[in-house]
């Protein structure tokens, strides 16, 4: 069965820190791996990534996949207060479906 | 955690005829569910914001004639792509909010029309 696992629940930092995501898998033929931030609406996506090693950003944001380990981190450098959300994972395998991780709940404090 | 179930999980449907997919919120009361679609190789587009007891909101581009949506009630909505063609065919997932809030992601749904 395919899952995503994502680490850790729930995080809370103070404004200018910098924050790791984790997000792990176990899929049957590996399609991409998607990154999502779920404020009080739908979640809003933030990266697609298919090939490992290669560096995705935008803005403080950044993910990089690492296909052998079956994982993936999202980076948040110098957090702000307005990143607080949660920040969902998913993971496209053989079935073709879309497999979401719990999510991990990040606050960021002033 | 809470559970959102989505039925069917695969349909195959002939050209021109409508095909209906529930969306259901099994352990809370979901006043605001979201349905998307996912084309190939890209991320899910939000299709839709369907809340409970009111019309849709669908998002620009979206035929809301084509994708009819309802939410009767607090457990459930439904989404119906009505004369279907095989442009049609893709993954559509609904997710709904707690009052948290959080989301949670139904299974998804495979269509394909032929």
């Amino acid at each position: 069965e395919d899952k995503v696992v994502q680490s850790p629940l729930s995080l809370v930092v103070h404004e200018g820190d910098t924050v790791t995501l984790n997000c792990s898998y176990e899929v049957t033929n590996f399609r991409s791996l998607l990154w999502y931030k779920q404020e009080k609406k739908a979640p809003t996506f933030l990266f697609m990534l298919t090939s490992s090693g290669i560096e995705k950003k935008s803005g403080r944001l950044s993910s990089i996949l690492d296909k052998k380990e079956l994982s993936s981190i999202l980076n948040i450098t110098a957090t702000q207060t307005g990143d607080s959300a949660i920040y969902l994972c998913a993971v496209e395998g053989g079935s073709e479906k879309l497999v979401f991780g719990k999510g991990t709940k990040l606050t960021v404090n002033p | 955690g809470a559970v959102v179930s989505q039925h069917p999980s695969w349909v195959i449907c002939k050209s021109g005829t409508s095909v209906k997919i529930e969306c259901r919120s099994l352990d809370f009361q979901a006043t605001t569910m979201f349905w998307y679609r996912q084309f190939p190789k890209q991320s899910l587009m939000l299709m839709a914001t369907s809340n409970e007891g009111s019309k849709a909101t669908y998002e620009q581009g979206v035929e809301k004639d084509k994708f009819l949506i309802n939410h009767a009630s607090l457990t459930l909505s439904t989404l119906t792509v009505t004369s279907a063609h095989p442009e049609d065919s893709s993954f559509y997932i609904c997710s709904a909010i707690t009052k948290q809030p959080e989301a949670f992601f139904g299974q998804g749904t495979r269509l394909t029309v032929v």
